[in-house]
């Protein structure tokens, strides 16, 4: 079956430092990708989307890359800042019907002062 | 805009009663809800698509009789945890898609829900 997966579990950045949070999928049909930030006991929150035909996609201090190639999408945090520490999930669109969004585990990231 | 609240946002009931969550899409009208499941340390597990005034289509493994969801209106659904037990306990999020888009979700922010 389909599947998404994380790179790392936990990240560990500096306060105003780059954040890159990366995922691999399995399906190469895929076209829509999401990264979502849940923060602890809150639902998650939309921070960035991307369709298949495009590589790259910019928002306020957040960028999505994605390779079709290798089936990977990453997520580039800007001057990251302790508001950032959360949960980042990956979801991608399932191929069968309803849209249906396929998570990764999920990555920790820590911002230290 | 696309905001999403859920009711209540944490209860907790004693084994073998059932424990009713609303999920209500505010400012759009939403044809498909989705619910999902949380555990600690987890990621989101997909439990049901529940689509408007239609029978909601359940993940493999989920019993629909033990889940028991209703999406009455384009606004509204609600999912029904039946003779629970300490085993269901969890964090249960709902999410919407709004009729305009075809594939964001918007999520709602969880009901923790234990069982004693």
């Amino acid at each position: 079956g389909e599947s998404v997966g994380l790179h790392l579990p936990t990240l560990s950045v500096q306060e105003g430092d780059n954040s890159i949070i990366n995922c691999a999928y399995s399906n190469s049909a895929s076209d829509y990708f999401i990264w979502y930030k849940q923060e602890s006991g809150k639902g998650p929150q939309f921070i960035i989307d991307i369709r298949s035909n495009m590589d790259k996609r910019q928002g306020q201090r957040v960028t999505v890359l994605l390779n079709k190639t290798v089936k990977h999408l990453s997520l580039q945090i800007a001057a990251t800042q302790p508001g950032d520490s959360a949960v980042y999930f990956c979801a991608v669109k399932g191929t069968g019907g309803y849209n249906k969004l396929i998570f990764g585990a999920g990555t920790r990231l820590a911002v230290h002062p | 805009g696309a905001v999403v609240s859920q009711h209540p946002s944490w209860v907790i009931c004693k084994s073998g009663t059932s424990v009713k969550i609303e999920c209500r899409s505010l400012d759009f009208q939403a044809t498909t809800m989705f619910w999902y499941r949380q555990f600690p340390k987890q990621s989101l597990m997909l439990m049901a698509t529940s689509n408007e005034g239609s029978k909601a289509t359940y993940e493999q493994g989920v019993e629909k009789d033990k889940f028991l969801i209703n999406h009455a209106s384009l606004t509204l659904s609600t999912l029904t945890v039946t003779s629970a037990h300490p085993e269901d306990s969890s964090f249960y999020i709902c999410s919407a898609k709004t009729t305009t888009s075809t594939d964001t979700q918007y999520f709602g922010p969880g009901t923790r829900l234990t069982v004693l």
